[in-house]
């Protein structure tokens, strides 16, 4: 069983660029959730997709977006990056969508804006 | 006040030790309720659930009091290897999917 990948590792951009964020979910699993994680936070959820519509979204602007594929792979966009998007982007993997069903952990992405 | 509340710590506490995590949240309608741990620059890794009725998996144990609002990660028999950031997360009741991270208690546990 192959856990769930994220790519790039490590990022770095300059300020108004944008970017794009690559999550391959675990096998067996149709529900991909997205967060960002700062330095000393929590994760912050950004939203979520299954079967490829979105599913929940928490307080992010709209410069952040995101698709989810037939493969239930999925992508993150942010566009005009700015200096607070610097963090880590977690992508989690689930069974399915709904509050009960456990979550599984990519080792992320670390993005660096400039 | 914050959705979700833990106190980031750090606890320090010797091998051997029993200690105690609390997670507070505000939203009374939560629905489901989890602990994480995570170490240094990794991804969280699910600890466990925490069901209404408690749950005990080894050393560690968690409980849920829904008339306080809070949830407790009780370990017991501290290891070295217990040191990392343990995150609880709050999943709401119905409409759409907008589960809550706290920010994370650390845990050190020293020889």
């Amino acid at each position: 069983e192959t856990g769930v990948t994220q790519s790039p590792t490590h990022l770095i951009k300059t300020r108004g660029q944008q970017v794009t964020l690559r999550c391959s979910s675990q096998s067996g699993h149709n529900t991909v959730s997205w967060y960002q994680q700062a330095l000393g936070q929590g994760p912050q959820f950004i939203f979520q997709y299954y079967r490829e519509e979105e599913n929940g979204r928490g307080n992010f602007p709209p410069r952040f977006s995101g698709l989810q594929f037939p493969n239930y792979s999925s992508e993150l966009n942010v566009n005009a990056l700015e200096l607070d998007d610097s963090a880590l982007y977690l992508c989690a993997s689930s069974l399915s969508s709904g509050a009960t069903n456990e979550q599984f952990f990519g080792p992320g992405t670390r993005l660096t804006v400039l | 006040r914050k959705e979700v509340e833990q106190d980031p710590g750090p606890f320090n506490v010797p091998e051997g030790a029993t200690v105690a995590f609390n997670c507070t949240y505000s939203n009374s309608a939560s629905q489901s309720f989890f602990w994480y741990r995570q170490d240094c620059r990794k991804e969280p890794k699910l600890l466990m659930s925490v069901y209404s009725s408690g749950n005990e998996d080894g050393r560690f144990t968690a409980q849920l009091n829904r008339a306080s609002q809070y949830i407790s990660l009780l370990i017991r028999d501290s290891k070295l290897s217990d040191s990392a950031t343990y995150l609880c997360v709050v999943n709401p009741r119905g409409g759409s999917y907008i589960p809550t991270f706290g920010r994370g208690t650390s845990l050190i546990v020293h020889p």
